[in-house]
C-alpha cells in the first residue's frame, strides 16, 4: 500500500516569499490533516479536512496561511508571506473515517521549511 | 485542558541496554493512546495503538503499557539497538477522533 506522498521534502525561502506544499494521501482516506512540527516539539494540527470540507481550522493562522482540497483527494498547504517563525517540519496525514481503533492514521515523510 | 507530558525530554544509553519512557495525560474523553517513532527528518511511524482496556502491546522489542486508572503509559524498549535513536512521541486521541501530541522523548543510543 502506497504512504502519504509529501513534495518538496526541503524548501529555502527568504521571509515574505511564498511557499506551497504538496500532499497525496493514503487512496481511500476521506480524511486529510496538516501539521506544522517546530524543532523539539510535538506536530500541532494546521488544519482538517473531511473529503473536501474543513472541519477543523482553528489553530490555521489565516492572515498568511491558507490550504485547499478541492477534489477531495490531494490538498496544497501555502504560506503566504512567510516569516522566520514559519521555519519548521511541515506534516500530512491521512486517516480513513471513522471512530474505530483502527483509523489507518499514517503521516507522511514532511516538507522542512527554513525561511531565512 | 486536554494535555499529554513526556518524560524525560531526553535519554542517552548505551547499546545493549533497555529503557523507559513515561507519558501522562489529562485528555477527555478518551479513546486510544499510540506510540510513535520519529527519526530525523522523517514522519512519525506507528509503533502501538491501546484502547482503554488494553493494559499492554508489544511489537517487537518495543512494549507499551497503558494504566487508564492513573492516566500513565510507558514504553520499554528492550536491548537498545543503534538505530533507536530518534524521538519517541506519545499520542492521545479523543473519541472525537482528534489527536493530541506529547512533546515526545529524544533517545539517542550510543555504541
Amino acid at each position: 500500500e502506497a504512504g502519504v506522498a509529501q513534495s518538496p521534502r526541503y524548501k529555502i525561502i527568504e521571509k515574505r516569499q511564498s511557499v506551497a506544499f504538496w500532499c497525496n494521501p493514503i487512496s481511500g482516506h476521506a480524511t486529510l490533516y496538516w501539521y506544522q512540527q517546530i524543532l523539539g516539539q510535538g506536530p500541532k494540527l494546521l488544519i482538517q479536512f473531511q473529503n473536501n470540507g474543513v472541519v477543523d481550522d482553528s489553530q490555521l493562522p489565516k492572515d498568511r496561511f491558507s490550504a485547499e482540497r478541492l477534489k477531495g483527494v490531494d490538498s496544497t498547504l501555502k504560506i503566504q508571506p512567510a516569516k522566520l517563525e514559519d521555519s519548521a517540519v511541515y506534516l500530512c496525514a491521512s486517516s480513513s473515517y471513522n471512530r474505530d481503533l483502527n483509523y489507518g492514521y499514517t503521516f507522511g515523510s514532511g516538507t522542512r521549511l527554513t525561511v531565512v | 485542558k486536554n494535555q499529554v507530558e513526556q518524560s524525560p525530554q531526553s535519554l542517552i544509553i548505551l547499546e545493549g541496554k533497555n529503557c523507559t519512557l513515561q507519558c501522562n495525560y489529562t485528555v477527555s474523553p478518551f479513546s486510544n493512546l499510540r506510540w510513535y517513532k520519529q527519526d530525523t527528518g522523517r514522519g512519525p511511524v506507528s509503533l502501538t495503538i491501546m484502547t482503554f482496556s488494553e493494559n499492554t502491546k508489544s511489537n517487537g522489542r518495543y512494549t507499551a503499557t497503558l494504566d487508564a486508572d492513573t492516566k500513565q503509559s510507558s514504553l520499554h524498549i528492550t536491548a537498545s539497538q543503534l538505530s533507536d535513536s530518534a524521538s519517541y512521541i506519545c499520542v492521545v486521541s479523543r473519541n472525537t477522533g482528534k489527536l493530541i501530541f506529547g512533546q515526545g522523548t529524544t533517545l539517542q543510543v550510543k555504541p
